[in-house]
């Protein structure tokens, strides 16, 4: 079964802090993704990483950095927490068609979650 | 860039009621297709999902979507609803050849008993 740990279940920051989300998977996927929940918004994707050291922007990156020194650790970073930054925060992670030599079977893309960070910013 | 759109932001629905939530996506080329569920304090867990073949797919606890290509829809059904089924329910859609998945805003649904 893969798994899909989040270091924290509920956070509590001021502004401007520095907050530092951590996530780790089991599975060697080489695809790992920082998303935010916000209620009537759906999920929207922050940054995603394909590789050790690769990193590349979602939609919302604005106010974010993020960290993949190992396969399976993936940090999201909040330079400067904000109010606005007030979310549940899901990490996941999926195998990657990029693989070249390894037969990757069409259906085994699907993305498996962590069970996310409520952060709140006062 | 694609987008999905799921137009029912909350839907109720007594026990043993028929669902069906919409679930519209855009994108020219040849996508996958996935719908999440978000059960009240759970993590986001897979439903079901369409890769290529039968456009009638069965997931768990009894749920069914089907691909209709020339509609651009991956509607979700479950003949008759059960109280455990109150969740957060999520479109996606994965384009062939990307590894970026994008959600629909979600709709809620509440089975009353």
């Amino acid at each position: 079964d893969v798994k899909v740990t989040q270091s924290s279940r509920y956070l509590v920051k001021r502004t401007g802090e520095k907050v530092f989300l951590e996530c780790v998977q089991d599975m060697d996927h080489e695809n790992m993704f920082w998303y935010r929940q916000d209620p009537g918004l759906g999920l929207r994707l922050i940054y995603f990483s394909y590789d050790v050291k690769m990193k590349e922007k979602g939609d919302i990156p604005e106010g974010y950095s993020v960290s993949r020194e190992k396969k399976e650790r993936f940090s999201l970073i909040l330079e400067s927490a904000s109010t606005n930054q007030t979310s549940m925060y899901l990490c996941a992670s999926s195998l990657s068609r990029r693989v070249f030599g390894r037969k990757i079977p069409n259906d085994y893309n699907e993305q498996f979650f962590g069970p996310g960070t409520r952060l709140t910013v006062l | 860039a694609q987008s999905v759109s799921q137009h029912n932001h909350h839907v109720i629905l007594s026990e043993a009621a028929s669902l069906e939530l919409g679930c519209n996506y855009s994108y020219g080329g040849t996508v996958n297709l996935f719908w999440y569920v978000q059960y009240p304090g759970q993590h986001l867990q897979l439903l079901l999902k369409y890769f290529s073949g039968d456009p009638l797919v069965k997931g768990i606890k009894g749920f069914e979507a089907e691909f209709i290509k020339s509609k651009f829809s991956f509607n979700l059904r479950k003949p008759s609803v059960q109280w455990s089924d109150t969740a957060e329910y999520f479109c996606a859609v994965l384009p062939l050849r990307n590894e970026k998945l994008t959600f629909g805003t979600g709709t809620r649904l509440t089975i009353i008993p």
